[in-house]
């Protein structure tokens, strides 16, 4: 069982479409992350969030929008994505990154495969 | 910027033998954390194993230990006694204390021959 869920684990959505995934943290924890794992790619971090306010958007198209409403809850909204899009987007969540022991493990989801057609 | 490298794309090992992977890194701080994950085919990104670049003595957790050298910037993964549920990709990721950012190599895909 793992302590940050994420749903949905699979959508497909057409170019058109508004969609969102959610993620959501059990550990106590005030840091939450979006990464974007596509294939032969290292895992690309796209949004930080600590105590609700981002932090880090590391150039990432207007088309993924995130919300934060709490240090427990992180979306991330999709509009008018492209097929290049497609790839497992992980959750994850940490500590404060400037924590102290165990402080910058950052824990992941299982990963929402998004497909864009 | 911090890299790290992963110089193996592919590796296999017999089912009780021991393996290492390798993963070397680049950066300026002094302050930092070194980490290995195994993502399975479930996808799920586990934490193995962690390292505190301040401390000197090698990171162990059962069956998996690091070779840490701070000076040569080396941060490999030994496993031993192979296990068929060891078989997955295996992350070197580096983060610098207080930073937001992971950095991740590209991974080594481990099979375990049984």
């Amino acid at each position: 069982e793992t302590g940050v869920t994420q749903t949905p684990r699979h959508l497909v959505m057409g170019m058109t479409n508004k969609k969102s995934l959610k993620c959501e943290q059990h550990l106590g924890h005030n840091a939450m992350y979006w990464y974007k794992q596509s294939a032969k790619k290292p895992l690309e971090l796209m949004f930080v969030y600590n105590f609700k306010e981002q932090t880090e958007n590391n150039s990432v198209p207007s088309r993924f929008s995130p919300e934060c409403p709490n240090s427990s809850h992180l979306f991330l909204h999709l509009h008018t994505l492209q097929p290049e899009d497609s790839a497992l987007y992980l959750c994850a969540s940490s500590q404060d990154p400037g924590g102290g022991q165990g402080g910058n493990t950052i824990y992941f989801g299982e990963g929402s495969w998004l497909t864009v057609v | 910027a911090q890299t790290v490298t992963q110089s193996q794309p592919e590796m296999s090992v017999q089912e009780a033998e021991t393996v290492t992977l390798s993963c070397t890194y680049d950066t300026s701080e002094s302050d930092y954390y070194l980490f290995w994950y195994k993502q399975p085919p479930s996808r799920q990104m586990i934490l193995v194993i962690r390292q505190e670049a301040y401390k000197q003595q090698n990171a162990t957790e059962n069956r998996f230990s690091v070779n840490f050298q701070k000076a040569a910037k080396s941060f490999s993964l030994k496993i031993s006694d192979s296990q068929l549920g060891d078989a997955a990709m295996y992350f070197c990721a580096y983060r610098s204390a207080g930073d937001n950012d992971m950095r991740f190599g590209a991974g080594t895909r481990l099979t375990v021959k049984p």
